[in-house]
């Protein structure tokens, strides 16, 4: 089955402390993306790879890392998360980045006290 | 750069009512257009899309027509059922641009 898989889905901790959340998609997409949604303020892009070792930022980078060293891999990283950073995150894969339909995974809520 | 302008929400309907919901958009070139869904506690799903003025994507009873003169792409039901209850976005993507660019949503209550 196509899919985004994200993990974890639910995730709460304290300031400071380094975290991951790990984004996989099986349909050898070369283009993938993070989003965070927020009430009021709809989605909004945090980074996205065009392909392998490509990666650049979308509008709200601030404390946020990424990397891809795997086509399949996409992981967001926050190195000194903060409770601003408190939202709910969405992982998104296209076949490329231009005029095609993005594939969604199911989410990742976290919460920094 | 592109953006994409959708009606500020709650809809709330009775089930069976007719449901629009608008969406203008600015780009330069030739995007494609989009409607995803994202029903509680999940992620986005597309729900139908169309790529070149004038087609008219459809799914599941929603359509929505492509309309490059009016740069508009208004999602509508004849007939909306409970299960439709919802948040929508509409988005685009391409248009001289790489970067996918989505609405705020608009969410849809639907009452029996």
């Amino acid at each position: 089955e196509a899919q985004v898989t994200q993990n974890p889905r639910y995730l709460i901790t304290v300031t400071g402390k380094k975290l991951t959340v790990t984004c996989s998609q099986n349909m050898n997409h070369e283009y993938m993306s993070w989003y965070r949604q927020d009430p009021g303020l709809g989605l909004r892009q945090i980074y996205y790879s065009m392909n392998v070792e490509v990666t650049d930022k979308g509008d709200v980078p601030e404390g946020y890392k990424v990397s891809r060293k795997e086509k399949r891999n996409f992981p967001l990283i926050l190195e000194s998360p903060s409770p601003n950073q408190t939202s709910l995150y969405f992982c998104a894969s296209s076949l490329s980045g231009r005029n095609q339909p993005q594939h969604f995974g199911d989410g990742t809520r976290l919460s920094i006290l | 750069g592109n953006s994409v302008t959708q009606m500020e929400g709650p809809v709330t309907l009775s089930e069976e009512a007719f449901l629009t919901i608008n969406c203008t958009y600015t780009a330069t070139g030739y995007p494609s257009l989009f409607w995803y869904v994202q029903y509680p506690g999940e992620g986005l799903q597309l729900l139908l899309k169309a790529t070149k003025a004038d087609d008219k994507g459809s799914n599941k009873g929603f359509e929505a027509t492509y309309r490059k003169e009016t740069t508009s792409f208004h999602l509508e039901k004849g007939s909306v059922q409970v299960s439709d209850s919802a948040v929508y976005f509409c988005a685009l993507s391409g248009g001289g641009s790489y970067i996918p660019t989505f609405g705020r949503g608009t969410s849809l209550i639907v009452h029996p």
